[in-house]
């Protein structure tokens, strides 16, 4: 069964350092998620492409992240600087894209800054 | 933001029981659906209902939808130790439009005792 692949799945790093997670999506979705789940809450959305397209990003702190999906298939975000408050799980999903509303999630990448 | 609220956050039964979590939303919805995430993993779609479908089953799974509520509750039956997990409700608003975008409650953390 096709799975939605993250790496890393495990990131320590000092504040003010830069991280970068990608993701690589099930083959043939259009639609590509990032959220961000801070321990002991729901996933909130930070960033949506339609291929290679920003759909939303209104969520996304663009003064130190940044996202991209350049050939519209697997995507990058990164952080930089790195702040305390960014310890999270970083969670990517995709979907088929119009017409499909079910989300498929990837085991997301923890992050811990120190 | 969150825009749904589970009910319990944690829910503690025994091997055979049935679980039941409640989920509360604001704003009007195309569809409701439950997403189950094992500790430290990637969230896995169990079941999808329509703003227009009051009932909905799949295997040990039953989910009901008041839309006049706002609210809806997801039951799992005959639980089992394996179904140990966070359960979250998670919305697609109207005003998402064509983007699907789903917006995630806080979340049932569910535990079986053998």
């Amino acid at each position: 069964e096709a799975e939605v692949a993250q790496s890393p799945r495990y990131k320590i790093t000092e504040k003010s350092q830069a991280v970068a997670f990608w993701c690589d999506p099930i083959s043939g979705h259009a639609t590509l998620y990032w959220y961000r789940q801070i321990l002991g809450q729901g996933p909130e959305l930070l960033v949506q492409f339609q291929d290679e397209s920003v759909v939303d990003d209104s969520q996304l702190p663009k003064d130190r992240f940044s996202a991209e999906r350049l050939k519209g298939v697997d995507s990058t975000l990164k952080i930089q600087p790195a702040e305390l408050g960014d310890s999270a799980m970083y969670l990517c999903a995709s979907s088929l894209g119009v017409g499909q509303e079910t989300q498929y999630f990837g085991p997301g990448t923890r992050l811990l800054v120190l | 933001s969150q825009q749904g609220e589970e009910d319990p956050q944690a829910l503690s039964i025994q091997e055979g029981e049935n679980a039941t979590m409640n989920c509360s939303y604001k704003t009007s919805i195309n569809n409701l659906q439950w997403y189950r995430q094992n500790s430290g993993r990637g969230l896995v779609h169990l079941i999808l209902i329509r703003s227009n479908e009051r009932e909905k089953h799949s295997g040990r799974l039953r989910v009901t939808l008041d839309t006049s509520k706002k609210s809806s509750s997801l039951l799992i039956t005959a639980s089992r130790a394996a179904d140990t997990a966070s359960y979250f409700c998670a919305t697609e608003g109207i005003s998402s439009g064509s983007a699907r975008q789903l917006t995630f409650g806080s979340g049932t953390q569910l535990t079986v005792l053998p």
